[in-house]
C-alpha cells in the first residue's frame, strides 16, 4: 500500500476531460513536498508529465495540467486522445518514510 | 542528448548477488541526482535507492541493507549492487536523472529499464 492513494483506473473518450487524485499525507504533501507526475507505457520508460506541482517539460502538451492543495493533487487531461491510453503515476517525499514514493498508480484508458 | 542505458539483468537463484549499470550520457551523474525505480510484474513504480551529487546515498528500508548505489565518475556510469536477491526483487529496474533540491526531486529522464528474474 503506497502513502500516495491513486484510483486504479479512470476513463474517458476521446476529446473529454478527466482528471486522476492522488492523496497524500503531513509527511508528504501536507509537509510541503512538492508533487510530480509521470505518464508510462508498459515496456517503454516513464516519462515526467508535470514537476513541482504544475510544470510542465518542454515537449508536454498543454491539456496536461497539475495541481496540488493540502494533503491532494491532480493532474488533469484535457482534450484525451488515444495516445493518451496509459498508466500514471504521482511521485513525492516522505518524511516519515525518509523516502521517495509513487502513488499506486492509475490507468486510462480512452474509450 | 541526454541518455540512459541499463545493463546487467538477467535470470538469478535466489540468494544471488548482480550489479546493474546505468551508463549516462549528455550529462555528468556527478552533478546530479541519480536514482534507481523498479517495478515488479503487475505492479507499480517503486523507488530503490538514491545518490546525491555529494555522495550521499539513500536506499528503501524495505531493501534492509541488501542493495547498495554508487558511481564512476571516470564512467559516467552508476551501479546498483544487489545482495541475497529473493523472488520479490523480481523486477524491471530503471535508472533515472533526478533534479531538485535535497528532497523535492522529480526524476526527468529515464533508461527503457533491464529485467531482473529471481528464481531457481
Amino acid at each position: 500500500q503506497s502513502v500516495l492513494t491513486q484510483p486504479p483506473s479512470v476513463s474517458g473518450a476521446p476529446g473529454q476531460r478527466v482528471t486522476i487524485s492522488c492523496t497524500g499525507s503531513s509527511s508528504n504533501f501536507g509537509s510541503g513536498y512538492d508533487v510530480h507526475w509521470y505518464q508510462h507505457l508498459p515496456g517503454t520508460a516513464p516519462k515526467l508529465l508535470i514537476y513541482g506541482n504544475t510544470n510542465r517539460p518542454s515537449g508536454v502538451p498543454a491539456r496536461f495540467s497539475g495541481s496540488k492543495s493540502g494533503t491532494s493533487a491532480s493532474l488533469a487531461i484535457s482534450g484525451l486522445q488515444a495516445e493518451d491510453d496509459a498508466d500514471y503515476y504521482c511521485q513525492s517525499y516522505d518524511s516519515s518514510l525518509g523516502a521517495w514514493v509513487f502513488g499506486g498508480g492509475t490507468k486510462v484508458t480512452v474509450l | 542528448e541526454v541518455q540512459l542505458v541499463e545493463s546487467g539483468g538477467g535470470l538469478i537463484q535466489p540468494g544471488g548477488s548482480l550489479r546493474l549499470s546505468c551508463a549516462a550520457s549528455g550529462f555528468s551523474v556527478s552533478s546530479n541526482y541519480m536514482t534507481w525505480v523498479r517495478q515488479a510484474p503487475g505492479k507499480g513504480l517503486e523507488w530503490v535507492s538514491i545518490l546525491y551529487r555529494d555522495g550521499q546515498t539513500y536506499h528503501a528500508d524495505s531493501l534492509k541493507g541488501r542493495f547498495t548505489i554508487s558511481r564512476d565518475i571516470s564512467k559516467n556510469t552508476v551501479y546498483l549492487q544487489m545482495n541475497s536477491l529473493r523472488a520479490d526483487d523480481t523486477a524491471v529496474y530503471y535508472c533515472a536523472r533526478g533534479v531538485g533540491t535535497f528532497e523535492d526531486v522529480d526524476f526527468d529522464y529515464w533508461g527503457q529499464g533491464t529485467l531482473v528474474t529471481v528464481s531457481s
